[in-house]
């Protein structure tokens, strides 16, 4: 069965540090798409960075990286020079489908990150 | 602003009582997703639409249903209410029913308490 596993309920970091927010899945697919979104205390779900599980590259978004080892399942998300603004809930996430023409994400229960000044 | 529109952004009922939640997706996406947001479930994808027809089905139980119209916006409708429905739930739109297709923008959600 399809799953998705954030094994952090909360992190801290310190302003301007790096910090890696882990992600493990689980499936049979081969293909699938792993998502990373930021939902901050206001609610809206922003979408962060995204890795297709045929790429070869980790996909970058600014000061986001996804550390994709597909062997291990994980796909960690790591942010860069964090910034107090980053202070919110993560949630990886995992596509899967296609034979109906249509597609399920399943999400983790998220890691809370908390930057500190 | 995602360009997601969803009403109404709060909604307070009673346990037995139907709801309905709409959802207008961008303009041009033909991809309509629907999600609960609940502390206890956390974030479960419930359906997906396409240009008017269902495509995907998740842990959407069968006190609730959806459906997307020709002009594309979509409802959500809920019945039968109980306690454990209080939830956030949120609309999603896609231009197009695509494996890699990460352009997923969410709506502000519905908050949903049932007393």
């Amino acid at each position: 069965a399809q799953k998705i596993t954030q094994t952090q309920p909360g992190m801290f970091v310190q302003e301007k540090e790096a910090v890696t927010l882990d992600c493990t899945y689980d499936t049979s697919d081969p293909s699938y798409g792993l998502f990373w979104y930021k939902q901050p205390s206001s609610g809206e779900m922003i979408f962060l960075i995204y890795q297709g599980s045929y790429d070869q590259q980790n996909a970058t978004e600014g000061r986001y990286s996804l550390n994709f080892q597909k062997a291990r399942k994980s796909a960690n998300l790591v942010i860069s020079a964090s910034q107090l603004g980053d202070s919110a809930m993560y949630f990886c996430a995992m596509r899967e489908g296609g034979r109906t023409g249509g597609f399920k994400t399943i999400f983790g229960a998220g890691t809370r990150l908390f930057v500190k000044a | 602003d995602s360009g997601v529109t969803q009403t109404p952004k709060h909604l307070i009922t009673a346990t037995g009582q139907r709801v309905t939640l709409r959802c207008s997706p961008r303009s041009g996406d033909l991809s309509v997703y629907w999600y609960q947001q609940s502390l206890d479930q956390g974030l479960q994808f419930l359906i997906q639409y396409y240009n008017g027809e269902e495509r995907a089905k998740g842990n959407i139980l069968e006190r609730f249903s959806a459906q997307q119209f020709p002009d594309l916006h979509s409802e959500l409708n809920l019945s039968s209410l109980e306690l454990g429905d209080s939830a956030l739930y949120f609309c999603a739109s896609s231009p197009r029913t695509s494996f890699s297709s990460y352009e997923q923008y969410f709506g502000p959600g519905t908050r949903l308490t049932v007393t």
